[in-house]
């Protein structure tokens, strides 16, 4: 089965421009994540969905920052203008959870997109 | 307040070796799950081991087995007979009963070394 699939891998960009990045969760999961990872705050959750609907959007940054789920098998995280500070790993994954509270299944995280933002 | 700590920052280990890695975490709720995750040099996250609060079995998969034990709030993973394709972070995260979120750790640098 395929699992998380992010793209692209790599964006490098230029201050001020727009970014999207793309995730499509592994069929049958209802619950995905968009998390950030750098080296000085570590895996941060910046938005949570559950079947489509954003559960938890608590830990964007600010509003450049939006996501959306139009469907069970898509997701973008949208950066708007970008910054030389938003340049981090961005990861999406994804779980199949009992409910809106549940933690009781493991995430898969997908590859990531290492995001340069010059 | 929930939090989990892992000490070792960085560990180096000649090939073959074993090597344990700590994770010491703190939550007050009755109902938690703990997890480990390798995030090797290409990147990605690896889903490695989930385990709830109700459950101390020990687990062993191949060479990496799990120490789980509520009285010293730990959850440390040994990889036995180190080989370089271990070389990765790995990190340890809870979760609470009512929560969906992950609380990681800063993990842990694992170097080993042919």
């Amino acid at each position: 089965d395929a699992g998380v699939i992010q793209s692209p891998r790599h964006e490098v960009t230029e201050m001020g421009q727009e970014v999207t990045l793309r995730c499509k969760p592994i069929s049958g999961h209802n619950s995905l994540f968009w998390y950030r990872q750098t080296m000085m705050r570590g895996l941060e959750l910046l938005i949570y969905f559950n079947n489509n609907v954003p559960i938890d959007d608590s830990g964007m940054p600010e509003d450049r920052f939006s996501a959306k789920m139009p469907n069970a098998s898509f997701s973008t995280l949208k950066i708007q203008p970008s910054e030389p500070r938003d340049s981090a790993v961005y990861f999406c994954a994804s779980s199949l959870l009992a409910g809106t509270l549940s933690s009781y299944n493991e995430q898969f995280f997908g590859p990531g997109t290492r995001l340069t933002v010059l | 307040a929930q939090k989990v700590t892992q000490a070792q920052t960085e560990i180096s280990v000649v090939e073959k070796e074993d090597v344990t890695l700590d994770c010491v975490y703190e939550t007050r709720d009755t109902t938690y799950y703990l997890f480990w995750y390798k995030q090797p040099p290409s990147g990605e996250l690896v889903f490695l081991i989930r385990r709830n609060s109700f459950d101390e079995q020990n687990e062993i998969s191949g060479r990496y087995s799990w120490n789980f034990q509520k009285s010293t709030s730990s959850f440390n993973f040994t990889i036995t007979a180190s080989q370089v394709v271990d070389s990765a972070v790995y990190f340890c995260a809870l979760s609470t009963s009512g929560t969906y979120k992950y609380i990681f750790g800063t993990g842990t640098r694992l170097k080993v070394l042919a």
